[in-house]
């Protein structure tokens, strides 16, 4: 069974501070992964993808990865309310077509 | 806006009773997917489909069935509801992207089992 584990939450931070989400999954075949923001009663998202190992930038967020630890994180800098929501991670298998999710981090923007 | 379509976005049945779940797309995707959402398990993958008539399990199939006569149009089925399946149900599709396939989620339907 593939696993998808995130930290527990719910993440608290303060207005214009960095949210940090963190993501491992125990896939070795998964090539691509996905950052969801899932706002209360509505569907997920698509906020970023990543592929490579590093980082990737998009605005406020920014996505890294390490394959080799099977880790993927989400920044969010200068936190705004609006940002509240809960993030989920989903690697895509190594069939291509087959996405995997986590349970989902709460973060709640303090004003 | 991946033109996904859920039908009906809130449904009450009683116990025993089948339902069928509707999932229609405007834009020839391939790939459509089944998803539950529940309170400390996530989303999880009921069934998918890669084509027409082409369909496989995901890793909650018990009690569900899906057909796919169409490509526009996925059909989830619960051949007698159980309580255990009050859920959220969301249909997804998969794309081309820069990073490969992406999925993108219709709205949902919220279906509780009484």
């Amino acid at each position: 069974q593939k696993e998808v584990e995130q930290n527990s939450g719910p993440l608290s931070v303060p207005e214009g501070a960095i949210a940090s989400l963190n993501c491992t999954y125990s896939d070795r075949g998964s090539q691509s992964f996905f950052w969801y923001r899932q706002y209360s009663g509505k569907s997920p998202e698509l906020i970023m993808s990543i592929y490579s190992n590093g980082d990737k930038e998009d605005g406020r967020f920014t996505a890294q990865l390490n394959k080799a630890s099977q880790y993927v994180s989400l920044l969010i800098r200068d936190s705004q309310p609006s940002d509240s929501a809960t993030y989920l991670c989903a690697p895509r298998g190594g069939t291509g077509n087959q996405f995997y999710f986590g349970t989902g981090t709460s973060l709640t923007v303090i004003p | 806006d991946a033109g996904i379509t859920q039908s009906p976005r809130h449904k009450v049945t009683e116990t025993g009773t089948p339902v069928t779940l509707r999932c229609h797309q405007t834009e020839n995707h391939r790939y459509m997917y089944w998803y539950r959402q529940d309170p400390g398990h996530g989303l999880r993958l009921i069934h998918y489909s890669y084509g027409v008539k082409d369909t496989d399990k995901g890793e909650v199939s018990d009690g569900y069935s899906v057909s796919r006569s169409k490509t526009e149009d996925f059909l989830l089925t619960l051949e007698s509801a159980t309580s255990s399946q009050t859920s959220v149900y969301f249909c997804a599709i998969s794309e081309p992207t820069g990073a490969g396939n992406t999925i993108y989620f219709g709205e949902g339907s919220w279906l509780t089992v009484v």
